[in-house]
C-alpha cells in the first residue's frame, strides 16, 4: 500500500511570499489532516476534511493560510503571505478514523527568512 | 476538553539500558497512538491500544494502556542507537480529532 505523499520535503522562502504544499492521501481515506509542527512542541491540528468537506479549521489563521481538498483526494495548503513564525514542518495524515489509525506523510520543512 | 501530557521531557540513555515514556490523558482514552518522529520529518506509526489493560510489543518496544484507561506507557528494552528520536502519543478525540503530547526526545548514548 502507498504512503501518503507530500511534496515538496523543504522549501525556504522570504517572509511575504507565497507557498504551497501538497498532499497525497492513502487511496480511500477519507479523512485528511493538516499539522503544523514547530520544533520541540506536538503537531498542531489546522485543518481537517472529511471527503472534500471542512470538518475542523478553528486553528487555521484564515488570514494567510489556506486549504482546499480536491474531489475528496489530493490536498493543498498555502500560506499567503508568510511570516517567520511560519518556519515548522507541515504534516499531513490520513486514515479511516478512530480505531483504524493514521498514516502521515514525511511532512515539508519550510523556512522562512 | 482533553489533554495529553507526556513525560519526561527529554531523556538520555546509555546504549543497552531500558527506559520508559510515560502519557497521560485528562480524560478516559478511546484510542491511543504511539509514534516516532526522526528530525524534521514525518510520523511514523508504532502501535495503537485501546483496552483497558492491553499490552502490545513489537521487537524491543512494549506499549501498555492502564485498565483505567487514562495512561499509556511505552517501555523500550535494551536501547540502540536507532531507537533516538521523538516519541508521541496521540489520541482519539471527538470529531475523529487527534490530539497529540508534546513528544519526548530520547537521545541515546553510545
Amino acid at each position: 500500500e502507498a504512503g501518503v505523499a507530500q511534496s515538496p520535503r523543504y522549501k525556504i522562502i522570504e517572509k511575504r511570499q507565497s507557498v504551497a504544499f501538497w498532499c497525497n492521501p492513502i487511496s480511500g481515506h477519507a479523512t485528511l489532516y493538516w499539522y503544523q509542527q514547530i520544533l520541540g512542541q506536538g503537531p498542531k491540528l489546522l485543518i481537517q476534511f472529511q471527503n472534500n468537506g471542512v470538518v475542523d479549521d478553528s486553528q487555521l489563521p484564515k488570514d494567510r493560510f489556506s486549504a482546499e481538498r480536491l474531489k475528496g483526494v489530493d490536498s493543498t495548503l498555502k500560506i499567503q503571505p508568510a511570516k517567520l513564525e511560519d518556519s515548522a514542518v507541515y504534516l499531513c495524515a490520513s486514515g479511516p478514523g478512530p480505531n483504524y489509525g493514521y498514516t502521515f506523510g514525511s511532512g515539508t520543512r519550510l523556512t522562512v527568512v | 476538553s482533553q489533554e495529553l501530557e507526556q513525560s519526561p521531557q527529554s531523556l538520555i540513555v546509555q546504549e543497552g539500558k531500558n527506559l520508559t515514556i510515560n502519557c497521560t490523558s485528562s480524560k478516559t482514552l478511546y484510542g491511543l497512538y504511539w509514534y516516532k518522529q526522526k528530525y524534521g520529518e514525518g510520523l511514523i506509526f508504532l502501535m495503537m491500544l485501546q483496552k483497558g489493560g492491553e499490552e502490545k510489543s513489537h521487537e524491543k518496544i512494549t506499549a501498555k494502556l492502564d485498565e483505567k484507561k487514562q495512561q499509556s506507557s511505552l517501555h523500550i528494552t535494551a536501547s540502540q542507537p536507532s531507537h533516538a528520536g521523538i516519541y508521541l502519543c496521540g489520541a482519539d478525540s471527538s470529531n475523529y480529532q487527534l490530539i497529540w503530547g508534546a513528544g519526548t526526545k530520547l537521545i541515546i548514548k553510545p
